[in-house]
């Protein structure tokens, strides 16, 4: 147990709905990645927060938001889903953002569109 | 735009045979990390090799940062089968991931 905790595990909704996933960062840990996983792009980096600041934007698409709460929790919003969009979504966190640091994953939220 | 390839994609071999897996660049590393995925879980940091050269042991498993830092390698001694898995590698700031190499260990 990663201490970095995820849900929903599993998801299913239709094309065009919005779905939110959270992400509950291990206690202490300050800082927040949202990563994407499919078999053939591999491990897509999305975004990542620092104390509720954007510290770091990778490819996210436009239908695609994140946020950091002060509470450190984070959120990433899906709309407009479509069928590409199903993947495996990780969030991994952080005590602090340097090059090198440990981060740390949780299990992963499955999005199914169908 | 920076990219690490991993490969080979793919290896099954027979348990306590010797594997090595690559993960190379073209672009210069502060670090690199080396992390294990089991299926349905997210991926778990197995090591952080930092200066160009540099070997670390971890148990049966030797890591290799090359000497100009574009590249790395994990050797596994005597493959078991709680070896399996996707390992993956990925550039210090944590944005750029290799595709990975899913390991196969035959019992």
């Amino acid at each position: 147990d990663s201490g970095v905790t995820q849900t929903p595990k599993h998801l299913i909704t239709a094309t065009g709905q919005r779905v939110t996933l959270r992400c509950s960062p291990r206690s202490g840990d300050l800082s927040v990645y949202w990563y994407q996983q499919s078999l053939d792009q591999g491990l897509q980096f999305l975004i990542q927060y620092y104390n509720g600041e954007e510290r770091a934007k990778g490819n996210i698409l436009e239908r695609f938001s994140a946020q950091q709460f002060p509470d450190l929790h984070s959120e990433l919003n899906l709309s407009s889903l479509e069928l590409g969009d199903s993947a495996l979504y990780f969030c991994a966190s952080s005590v602090e953002s340097y090059p090198g640091n440990t981060i740390y994953f949780g299990e992963g939220s499955w999005l199914t569109v169908v | 735009t920076q990219l690490l390839e991993q490969s080979p994609q793919f290896l099954s071999i027979q348990e306590g045979e010797n594997l090595t897996v690559y993960c190379n660049s073209s672009s210069v590393f502060s670090s690199l990390q080396w992390y294990r995925q089991e299926p349905g879980e997210g991926p778990v940091l197995l090591v952080t090799v930092v200066t160009g050269g540099e070997v670390k042991k971890l148990k049966r498993l030797t890591f290799q940062f090359g000497d100009a830092r574009k590249d790395s390698s994990l050797h596994i001694t005597a493959a078991q089968p709680g070896d399996t898995g996707l390992y993956l590698c990925a550039e210090d700031d944590k944005i750029i991931f290799g595709k990975g190499t899913r390991l196969h260990i035959l019992p």
